[in-house]
C-alpha cells in the first residue's frame, strides 16, 4: 500500500535559523497536505498542494510539491519560538483516505 | 460556528470499564475519522467512516468499536478497557470528493487506564 515517509524525525535548531522537512511517497499523489500540531494540541491543517511543481507561501512558510508528485517540503525562514510543534506530511493517492508521515518535531531554542 | 468537538476531554478510568468516547461535527461532513496518537508521535488511523450505515476498520488494529447513525455523530467504544488503551484519541472530519481530504480535528480525548 502507499507509504509516506517524512525526515528527519526531530530538528532542533536556534531562533532565526531556517528548517526544512521533507515528504516521500511510494507512490504518485493525486495532493499532499500539511499540517502542524502544536505541543498538547491537535493538528492544524495548514495546505494542500495539488499541481505538479506546486509552490506555495504563508509568510515565512514555503511548501512545494514535486513535479513527480511523489515528494514535497515544507522550508520555515527565520525560525520563531512560536513555530514549535510537529509538522506532519499527509498524502492522498487518487481517491485512497490520506496517509500520513511520522511528523518532525521542531525545537526552537530561544 | 462550525466545528468539530469531542468529549471527555481527559478521562482516568480503572481496567475493565466499558468507555464511549464521543466525537460530533457540525458541519455536515460525510466522512469522519478516528485516530490514535501517543504524545509526539505519529497518527495510526483506527476506524473511518465514509457515511451514516458506513464503518471501515483503519491502518492500526484496535479493540474499539464505532458506529455511525447519525451524520453529526461517530461514537467511540471499548468494552473493556486495558492499560494498553492508554493514549490520545483524536476524532476528524472532512467533506470529501477527490483530492478534497483537508481533515478538521477535534481537540482530542487523553484516555489513561489505570
Amino acid at each position: 500500500g502507499q507509504q509516506v515517509m517524512q525526515i528527519p524525525q526531530y530538528q532542533h535548531v536556534q531562533e532565526g535559523e531556517d528548517f526544512t522537512t521533507y515528504c516521500n511517497s511510494s507512490t504518485t499523489l493525486s495532493n499532499i497536505q500539511w499540517y502542524k500540531q502544536r505541543p498538547g494540541g491537535h493538528p492544524v491543517f495548514l495546505i494542500q498542494l495539488v499541481k505538479s511543481g506546486e509552490v506555495k507561501k504563508q509568510k515565512r512558510l514555503t511548501f512545494q510539491f514535486g513535479e513527480a508528485k511523489k515528494n514535497s517540503s515544507l522550508h520555515i525562514t527565520a525560525t520563531q519560538t512560536t513555530d514549535v510543534g510537529t509538522y506532519f506530511c499527509a498524502g492522498q493517492g487518487g481517491s485512497e483516505k490520506l496517509v500520513f508521515g511520522k511528523g518532525t518535531k521542531l525545537t526552537v531554542n530561544p | 460556528e462550525a466545528d468539530i468537538y469531542q468529549t471527555p476531554r481527559y478521562l482516568v478510568i480503572g481496567t475493565g470499564k466499558k468507555i464511549t468516547l464521543e466525537c460530533s461535527q457540525t458541519m455536515g461532513h460525510d466522512k469522519m475519522y478516528w485516530y490514535q496518537q501517543d504524545p509526539g508521535m505519529e497518527l495510526h488511523l483506527i476506524h473511518y467512516s465514509y457515511g451514516v450505515n458506513s464503518t471501515e476498520k483503519g491502518d492500526l488494529s484496535s479493540e474499539s468499536t464505532v458506529s455511525r447513525i447519525r451524520t453529526e455523530h461517530f461514537p467511540l467504544t471499548l468494552e473493556s478497557a486495558r492499560p494498553s488503551h492508554t493514549s490520545q484519541y483524536l476524532c476528524a472530519s472532512s467533506a470529501g470528493g477527490y483530492a478534497n481530504e483537508k481533515l478538521f480535528f477535534g481537540s482530542g480525548t487523553q484516555l489513561s487506564v489505570l
